[in-house]
């Protein structure tokens, strides 16, 4: 199937853990986006990459690095994960970067928990 | 503060009706409005997106409206089947507090009866 797919589905850990999260798009889109959902359902993007070049990081703490090893995937790394931090984390992509008013394909989601 | 809300929450109809399902949000300081699928289990699939500027989209069976002086998008779905049986989804596109957002509504389950 063409689409956007995220690893793991679902994800508990311990505070003070380092944890990875992975999206894969087989669209051939160029650009990437992480989106953190909030308690009133909000998507909040997080980042965006565009040839896996960072283009957009949304005031998101230090301890969370994208890294993009090329433009089919775009994985999250959070370091000293924190209560706070669990969430539902949505990746997405588009054809090109087109800032909001573009088309996004979504993938599955993350719920990350944190204890 | 933006406020998406749709209506049904659910429905359920004989394979063959058009159909309507509707969405309205509180604040007309979009970018876009956006229609989307979800099927049990996977993700978002998008289906329609309306810039502000514009007033409908077409694609297939599909056609999505958007009046954003008054809060409204509708999606009409004609000629219905079965495999449209999913949650659909509206999401408006904005800035909220200096920070791009997706906001969405609840979904409408919609349950086409062969």
């Amino acid at each position: 199937d063409t689409a956007v797919s995220q690893t793991p589905k679902y994800l508990v850990t311990q505070m003070g853990n380092d944890k990875s999260i992975k999206c894969e798009q087989n669209l051939g889109h160029d650009t990437m986006y992480w989106y953190k959902q909030d308690s009133k359902k909000f998507l909040k993007i997080m980042f965006s990459y565009n040839n896996k070049e960072l283009i957009i990081n949304e005031t998101v703490p230090n301890r969370f690095s994208p890294k993009s090893p090329d433009k089919a995937h775009l994985n999250l790394h959070i370091n000293s994960l924190e209560l706070g931090d669990s969430a539902v984390y949505f990746c997405a992509s588009s054809p090109v970067y087109s800032g909001p008013f573009g088309t996004q394909y979504f993938g599955p989601g993350t719920r990350l928990t944190v204890l | 503060k933006q406020e998406v809300t749709q209506i049904p929450a659910a429905l359920s109809v004989p394979e063959g009706e058009n159909l309507v399902l509707n969405c309205s949000f509180t604040d007309s300081a979009i970018y876009n409005l956006q229609w989307f699928r979800q099927d049990p289990g996977k993700g978002l699939t998008s289906l329609l997106l309306i810039q502000s500027s514009q007033r409908e989209q077409t694609s297939g069976r599909l056609n999505a409206s958007l009046d954003k002086s008054s809060g409204r998008s509708t999606l009409y779905i004609a000629a219905s089947q079965p495999g449209d049986s999913a949650t659909y989804l509206c999401a408006v596109r904005t800035i909220i507090q200096g920070a791009q957002k997706l906001v969405f509504g609840q979904g409408t389950r919609l349950t086409i009866n062969p």
